[in-house]
């Protein structure tokens, strides 16, 4: 399948401090990427969907300013957790969707805020 | 919107017997429905995948099936491994590509005994 990385796989900050976390196409290119949230022991609740070179698109509920992102390219997209603080402490992972042969996912970012 | 049920959310079986996960959906739209399976602390690796006009898919071990009437699709794991123990999600979508959200089921830990 199709390889996608993220990074970094873990990060610990102070509460009030912002962290950005990189994914990225290894060997396609991605016009459209996701990014999830995910609590322990559940399923994964999507937050919004990146589409390069133009605005993201927010789930209902998910603070637009609070979770920035930018799809500079086609195959990178960055999410920026902005003032973090303690419950927004989870595991993030991004996805990449590749027409043909469907949609790969990162090996997720574990941000624990203090 | 589109709406997936999931069951077992656990199974625990015998090594080298098989494993069934069943899944439901709601919208008769979704014609892309990927698996995915989630090692701890990874994120989700796409195991095998299956489009509306085909009734039944396998890859070695694992196989999917669709009732796309009944709207059920379910995966089978034969001759289970120690290594198959982990969070398999199933998941529903219109498209296999483009922008189109999956919607994931709440998932299935499954546990292989020795």
């Amino acid at each position: 399948g199709a390889v996608v990385s993220q990074h970094p796989s873990r990060v610990i900050c102070k509460s009030g401090t912002s962290v950005k976390i990189e994914c990225r196409s290894l060997d396609f290119q991605a016009t459209t990427m996701f990014w999830y949230r995910q609590f322990p022991k559940q399923s994964l609740m999507l937050m919004a969907t990146s589409n390069e070179g133009s605005k993201a698109t927010y789930e209902q509920g998910v603070e637009k300013d609070k979770f920035l992102i930018n799809h500079a390219s086609l195959t990178l997209s960055t999410l920026t957790v902005t003032s973090a603080h303690p419950e927004d402490s989870s595991f993030y992972i991004c996805s990449a969707r590749e027409d043909v042969r469907g949609e790969f996912f990162g090996p997720g970012t574990r941000l624990t805020v203090l | 919107g589109e709406n997936v049920e999931q069951h077992p959310s656990t199974l625990s079986v015998q090594e080298g017997d098989s494993a069934v996960i069943k899944c439901t959906y709601s919208d008769s739209a979704s014609n892309y429905f990927p698996w995915y399976k989630q090692e701890l602390g990874k994120g989700p690796q796409l195991i095998i995948d299956i489009r509306s006009n085909v009734g039944e898919k396998k890859d070695q071990r694992i196989a999917v099936t669709l009732n796309k009437t009944a709207k059920h699709f379910s995966l089978h794991i034969t001759e289970t491994q120690p290594e198959d123990s982990a969070v398999y999600f199933c998941a529903a979508s219109p498209y296999k590509g483009g922008a189109s959200k999956i919607i994931f089921g709440s998932g299935t830990r499954l546990s292989i005994r020795p």
